[in-house]
């Protein structure tokens, strides 16, 4: 069974910084790309970040380029998000996703039950 | 950057058939994936490259997509149907991953 759990959220200050892991378990994780996905609160799905299964290619929403960082870890099976200079609007549950497993997939598969990151002062 | 348009909300009598766009520039010459989101619960994909179906999704759901809209149909709707239903598509332009704002689906 595929598995996705997502830790590391919290209440942190504005311009503050979190790291948050994704636990992959249950398929094969180094053969598949990974994406980060938030929903603020009362609001609809934002993708944040992808990451290939290599790590080759990484791209990120304008929102939180320069700011966020994702990398993965193939021998841990995990998947990470780095966030730096956090802001309000960064306050949202932030789900890991796993690409879909046919070639050129564009769609989210499975999902984690996500981590809930508040920036507050 | 490329803009998906949901209408906030559609409402179905049970048994009846609820259609759910997706408006975007063209969006038939792209893949359109949908998305079930329940209160408090992580998203499910329920419809992929536009009318596929993942294993385990009810036959009740399927998807078009065409010119400058795309729609998932649920046909025979349930109460359990109730829900927030996202479309997504990857724009090659940006190379972005692009979510529609959400429909909220009232089952009366």
């Amino acid at each position: 069974e595929v598995q996705l759990v997502e830790s590391g959220g919290g209440l942190v200050q504005p311009g503050g910084s979190l790291r948050l892991s994704c636990a992959a378990s249950g398929f094969t994780f180094s053969s598949y790309s990974m994406n980060w996905v938030r929903q603020a609160p009362g609001k609809g799905l934002e993708w944040v970040s992808y990451i290939s299964s290599s790590s080759s290619t990484i791209y990120y929403a304008d929102s939180v380029k320069g700011r966020f960082t994702i990398s993965r870890d193939n021998a841990k099976n995990s998947l990470y998000l780095q966030m730096n200079s956090l802001r309000d609007e960064d306050t949202a549950v932030y789900y890991c996703a796993r690409e879909g497993d046919i070639v050129g997939a564009t769609y989210f598969d499975y999902w984690g039950q996500g981590t809930l990151v508040t920036v507050s002062s | 950057s490329y803009v998906l348009t949901q209408p906030p909300s559609v409402s179905v009598a049970p048994g009846q058939t609820a259609r759910i766009t997706c408006g975007g520039n063209n969006i038939g010459s792209k893949s359109v994936h949908w998305y079930q989101q329940k209160p408090g619960q992580a998203p499910v994909l329920v419809v992929y490259d536009d009318s596929d179906r993942p294993s385990g999704i009810p036959e009740r759901f399927s998807g078009s997509n065409s010119g400058n809209t795309a729609t998932l149909t649920i046909s025979r709707v349930e109460a359990g149907d109730e829900a927030d239903y996202y479309c997504q598509v990857w724009d090659s332009s940006s190379d972005l991953w692009v979510f529609g704002g959400g429909t909220k689906l009232t089952v009366l």
